[in-house]
């Protein structure tokens, strides 16, 4: 398979914590991409991280990418009840230059 | 910041009726793609189009659909007859080019009812 899997599938922390959530992948990758979902509603994109590269930033996200172990990881530092979402990688695969694939989601609770 | 935008945003249709669902993608932009999440599932792919053509579908994306840009701002996906299991929520998106730099813009979503 060429889905991305994110771990864990259910997160509850509280406001101020740092919230981690991991995805892993099976083949080579152009680009991995990470997207926000609350309950119900559109998809909204995080970041990108390149196939070349090892870390991106993007205010309170950071994102960690491991070609060599084929998974990747958002960071979302000093979590707000407002990030409580569900958050997906999805990967652009090697040759495909097309579709991405999403994963199955880490649904993340920030209790206030 | 350009969007992507779908309409209607809830579409309930009667099994076996044919519905369309809209999308505008941001302007300058060349690959538009649809994809479907069936609620508490994860998103999957239907289909990408790039110079009026189908470029890719997947196996979920069968007779029973069509997409087309009729005009230069508009890109549709259709269900001829639609079935209880095409419930979801429906995305589309775009992106400007394939250069891995380049990210997908997803739309806010058409949720289908089929009753």
């Amino acid at each position: 398979s060429q889905q991305g899997e994110e771990d864990p599938q259910a997160l509850s922390i509280q406001e101020g914590e740092n919230a981690t959530m991991n995805c892993s992948y099976k083949t080579s990758i152009n680009n991995l991409q990470w997207y926000r979902q609350n309950s119900g509603r559109g998809l909204v994109h995080l970041i990108l991280i390149r196939s070349n590269e090892r870390e991106k930033h993007s205010g309170r996200l950071r994102v960690t990418l491991d070609t060599s172990k084929k998974s990747s990881s958002l960071l979302i530092t000093a979590s707000r009840a407002a990030d409580t979402a569900s958050y997906f990688c999805a990967t652009e695969f090697e040759g495909g230059y097309q579709k991405v694939t999403f994963g199955t989601g880490t649904k993340l609770q920030v209790i206030p | 910041e350009p969007e992507v935008t779908q309409t209607p945003s809830h579409q309930v249709t009667q099994m076996g009726q044919e519905v369309i669902l809209r999308c505008v993608p941001i302007s300058n932009h060349l690959y538009f793609y649809w994809y479907r999440q069936i609620l508490g599932q994860k998103v999957e792919f239907l289909v990408s189009f790039y110079n009026n053509e189908i470029s890719e579908k997947s196996e979920i994306f069968d007779d029973q659909f069509s997409v087309e840009r009729p005009d230069g701002s508009n890109f549709t996906l259709k269900i001829r007859s639609t079935k209880l299991e095409d419930s979801a929520m429906y995305f589309c998106a775009s992106r400007e080019g394939l250069h891995s730099n380049y990210e997908q813009y997803f739309g806010p979503g058409t949720r289908l009812t089929v009753t």
